[in-house]
């Protein structure tokens, strides 16, 4: 399976300022996700960024407040902007390993980045 | 987003009983059914994980239920041990695609 770095961990951030987050992975990898979980509650996907193509953003979510780059197999990364109390949450990256078995190689996820914003 | 229904939302169980946790979706384009675990602070890690071919996949004490007809799946975790508490999330995804999560329940197992 692959193994992702996410940075930074964890932040503190003043409203109206924008924090990005970063996703490394050790191998290439065609999908990753970046999903939102706030605390106590489930992960909602926020987009699906493809190397080489516009990320693909869920209702709900929109390019202007969550920008994502893909610029190559390995790494990707997820701004939040204009934060407001409200964007308060872990956010995560996840990647698809390609597999005809998807059962022991299925989706891997980062540790996630905690974000306050104050 | 939920398209995946979880329960219970928190469950206590005692060292070596059977924790179940039941998880039903709608949308039959779902193939693939995972279950991750994620204790705090940290990211969701896959623990098992089944297709709709099979009714059932055991890994250790591990072992998911799946029922296509009815659309419900479940975990059942046997023998459970303080180590074992923690959050555990169903999911569902199309083949190559995003996952759907159900909300979660946070087990804890009492010595």
């Amino acid at each position: 399976s692959a193994v992702i770095s996410q940075k930074p961990s964890r932040d503190i951030c003043q409203r109206g300022t924008s924090l990005t987050i970063q996703c490394q992975v050790d191998s290439q990898v065609t999908m990753m996700f970046w999903y939102r979980q706030q605390p106590g509650q489930s992960l909602t996907l926020i987009a699906t960024a493809n190397q080489g193509s516009e990320a693909t953003y869920e209702s709900g979510f929109v390019i202007d407040k969550f920008p994502i780059s893909r610029p190559n197999l390995t790494f990707s990364t997820l701004t939040v902007s204009n934060m407001s109390p409200e964007d308060s949450s872990i956010y995560l990256c996840s990647v698809l390993i390609p597999t005809v078995d998807y059962i022991n190689y299925g989706y891997t996820f980062g540790s996630g980045t905690r974000l306050t914003v104050v | 987003q939920q398209q995946v229904k979880q329960s219970p939302q928190s469950l206590i169980v005692q060292k070596g009983g059977i924790s179940i946790i039941n998880c039903a979706y709608e949308n039959t384009a779902f193939d693939y059914f995972p279950w991750y675990q994620q204790f705090p602070g940290k990211g969701p890690a896959l623990l098992i994980a089944i297709r709709p071919d099979v009714s059932e996949k055991k890994e250790g004490r591990f072992t998911i239920s799946f029922n296509k007809s009815a659309k419900q799946f479940s975990l059942h975790i046997m023998d459970s041990q303080p180590g074992d508490s923690a959050t555990y999330f169903c999911a569902a995804s199309t083949g190559n695609n995003d996952m759907r999560f159900g909300a979660g329940t946070r087990l804890t197992v009492k010595p």
